[in-house]
């Protein structure tokens, strides 16, 4: 298994300003991904972390709005830039480690109030 | 584009029932199907993982299978216990695309 913290837990920003959030895992993984969880929805894929090369977004996402970080094969950064109260939600980071036998683990999530 | 329902969105069981959640998706080219369970204001536990060639798992009181052809799956849990409280997602991935897509998930209440 893999263990993953993200820093913040939590946070309250102001409208306009962005949040960087940080994702740390206790062994090299193959894949990390950021997700979003809107209040009371199901989780959505913000994007693909590719260490070492610019992350592969989904429909919907920009790299303007949310640009992505992955410096090496443990760490990764997600940016809200420019917030808005839509912006209000958990985010996830994940990661599926190496023989892991495919399975997904979850980080405990950033859970972001945009005032 | 792969579409995951999950019924019911919600259930309400006392305590000791044999319970069964549903999921469906609509593109049979997966890779694999994971059952999650999520804590109010908490990340994600994995509970399952089924690879597309398997049938079935099983992990303690949880069942999990796998009908790919027919695009479903079902989460059994046996003699529930109010513990299992918690939102169920079930989530897919396919061959060359390893995110995830989530269902809506089944919010679980066991009375004691």
């Amino acid at each position: 298994s893999a263990v993953i913290s993200q820093k913040p837990s939590r946070d309250i920003c102001q409208r306009g300003t962005s949040l960087t959030i940080q994702c740390q895992v206790d062994s090299q993984v193959t894949m990390m991904f950021w997700y979003r969880q809107q209040p009371g929805q199901s989780l959505t894929l913000i994007a693909t972390a590719n260490q070492g090369s610019e992350a592969t977004y989904e429909s919907g996402f920009v790299i303007d709005k949310f640009p992505i970080s992955r410096p090496n094969l443990t760490f990764s950064t997600l940016t809200v830039s420019n917030m808005s109260p839509e912006d209000s939600s958990i985010y996830l980071c994940s990661v599926e480690a190496v023989g892991g036998a495919d399975t997904q683990y979850f980080g405990p999530g950033t859970r972001l109030t945009v005032l | 584009k792969q579409e995951v329902t999950q019924i019911p969105a919600a259930l309400s069981v006392p305590e000791g029932e044999n319970l069964v959640l549903n999921c469906s998706f609509t593109d049979s080219a997966i890779y694999n199907l994971q059952w999650f369970r999520q804590d109010p204001g908490k990340g994600l536990t994995s509970l399952l993982l089924i690879q597309s060639s398997q049938r079935e798992q099983t992990s303690g009181r949880l069942n999990a299978s796998l009908d790919k052809s027919s695009g479903r799956s079902t989460l059994y849990i046996a003699a529930s216990q109010p513990g299992d409280s918690a939102t169920y997602l079930c989530a897919v991935s396919r061959t060359g695309r390893r995110a995830l897509t989530f269902g809506s998930g089944t919010r679980l209440q066991v009375q004691p």
